[in-house]
């Protein structure tokens, strides 16, 4: 059964880089139908997407944060990252990570990761 | 840009029905599929609904999805409500390369 997990700093300080990495085990991370994408989650507010990386290469991002994320993926290491320059309090949040499948159906999820941003 | 809008709550009492409107806000709904997910508190969303009306395996068929292209809304049913079901639900779709959220609405079982 796929299960992914994620790992990174649980505190960041402001204007400096977020750094997460999803390790994916049970499965392949180099299947052709399926992307990668990281998902967070402001505390008690709703779910928004950031991005979205297939093994290929191809990548697509949240307009709303495309100038400052880059995701990437590693398919020796069974993992893919994230990394968000510039931030400030807004940007905590729980960080997911999470598989999408051609449907655009995000199946499974990662337990999430808690970023504080703060100095 | 496109949006999902969502009830922030909702509220019904054990064994009634409830239904969680996602209405969109441009184009139509109909054209990428809808998926509904389920989050309680500290844990991960995981799915009740997908491709509009289909529900994974151990999902009971107490919920159900469905389309509404003249409201250009989906909307998710619960019948036979028991406490368990009390939780967040989302509702999530695809437009122009992103993927979108609703708002998210709380379901209290009261």
């Amino acid at each position: 059964q796929l299960q992914l997990q994620e790992s990174g700093p649980g505190l960041v300080k402001p204007s400096e880089t977020l750094s997460l990495s999803c390790s994916v085990s049970g499965g392949s991370i180099s299947e052709t139908n399926y992307f990668w994408d990281w998902i967070r989650q402001p505390p008690g507010k709703g779910l928004e997407w950031i991005a979205s990386i297939h093994y290929s290469g191809s990548t697509d991002y949240n307009p709303s944060l495309k100038s400052r994320v880059t995701i990437s993926l590693d398919t020796s290491k069974k993992q893919f990252s994230l990394e968000m320059s510039s931030v400030i309090a807004a940007d905590t949040a729980v960080y997911f990570c999470a598989r999408r499948g051609f449907y655009n159906l995000f199946d499974p999820w990662g337990q999430g990761t808690l970023v504080i941003v703060s100095s | 840009n496109f949006m999902l809008t969502q009830p922030h709550s909702v509220s019904e009492s054990p064994g009634k029905t409830v239904t969680i409107s996602c209405t969109g806000s441009s184009g139509s709904i109909a054209r990428n599929y809808v998926q509904w997910y389920q989050q309680r508190p500290g844990s991960a969303p995981t799915t009740v609904i997908y491709e509009d009306n289909q529900r994974p395996s151990g999902v009971p068929d107490r919920f159900s999805g469905s389309i509404d292209s003249s409201s250009n809304s989906a909307s998710l049913t619960i019948s036979g409500l028991k406490p368990e079901d009390e939780a967040d639900y989302y509702c999530q779709s695809y437009d122009s390369s992103n993927q979108v959220f609703g708002g998210g609405t709380k379901l209290t079982v009261l």
